[in-house]
């Protein structure tokens, strides 16, 4: 029963790199999303998905894409890395969209970027 | 737009009191809030979901109480134990723009139970 895997749980990128977060859940959940905790900021959104091929932007969605090619996977993608996205960063899944149904957190993946 | 406040100060109490967190929200009264635990270096956990319709849930230790008028939501732990010691995040939907899901999580309060 593993829930919401993210991996990997660290990594250090130079300015200019590129990367992609990994996430993955086995729950079958239509409603996945990515956000970025900071110091302060608690967690904002960066994109969401509701389902297979549907994406849509977050809050704070510049410098990061994303893709949803099967149900279970929902990757984030740093394209060319700044020091700005140093942070940590959480992937989540539900069972649907609407806030009567409880968030499924991963563990996080903490990203210093130098 | 929407935004949830939580108080940003850590709140210490001793053990077997009852501690009590709070979240404001502006500008509108949502249908849901949720209430979530994080733990130093992990994601959080939901715990608890209140309805506006609903003044009050409870799930063993924890009660949640939903005021509209006063757009906010207080988040009490009873008989609380240095195990209780953690972050606290609510979280709402704001405004439904058709085809939108956007969730917003408050800052969270760091609750420290002290032996």
């Amino acid at each position: 029963n593993a829930g919401v895997t993210q991996t990997p749980k660290f990594q250090v990128l130079k300015t200019g790199q590129s990367m992609t977060l990994q996430c993955a859940q086995d729950m079958n959940h239509e409603y996945m999303s990515w956000y970025r905790q900071d110091p302060g900021m608690g967690l904002r959104l960066i994109h969401y998905s509701v389902g297979a091929g549907i994406t849509d932007q977050g809050e704070v969605p510049n410098g990061y894409n994303v893709s949803r090619s099967t149900t279970e996977d929902f990757p984030l993608r740093l394209l060319s890395a700044a020091p700005s996205q140093t942070s940590v960063y959480f992937c989540a899944s539900s069972r649907t969209p609407t806030t009567n149904q409880p968030q499924h957190f991963g563990d996080g993946t903490r990203l210093s970027i130098l | 737009s929407q935004k949830i406040e939580q108080n940003s100060e850590a709140l210490n109490i001793q053990e077997g009191k009852t501690a009590t967190l709070t979240c404001n929200y502006t500008n509108y009264s949502p249908a849901y809030l949720q209430w979530y635990r994080q733990d130093p270096g992990r994601g959080p956990v939901f715990l608890l979901l209140i309805r506006e319709n609903e003044k009050e849930k409870r799930k063993e230790r924890l009660k949640v109480t939903f005021d509209t008028t006063l757009k906010q939501s207080l988040f009490h732990i009873t008989a609380s134990q240095p195990a209780d010691s953690a972050t606290y995040l609510c979280a709402l939907e704001p405004p439904y723009t058709s085809g939108t899901y956007k969730y917003i999580f408050g800052t969270g309060t760091r609750l420290k139970v002290l032996a």
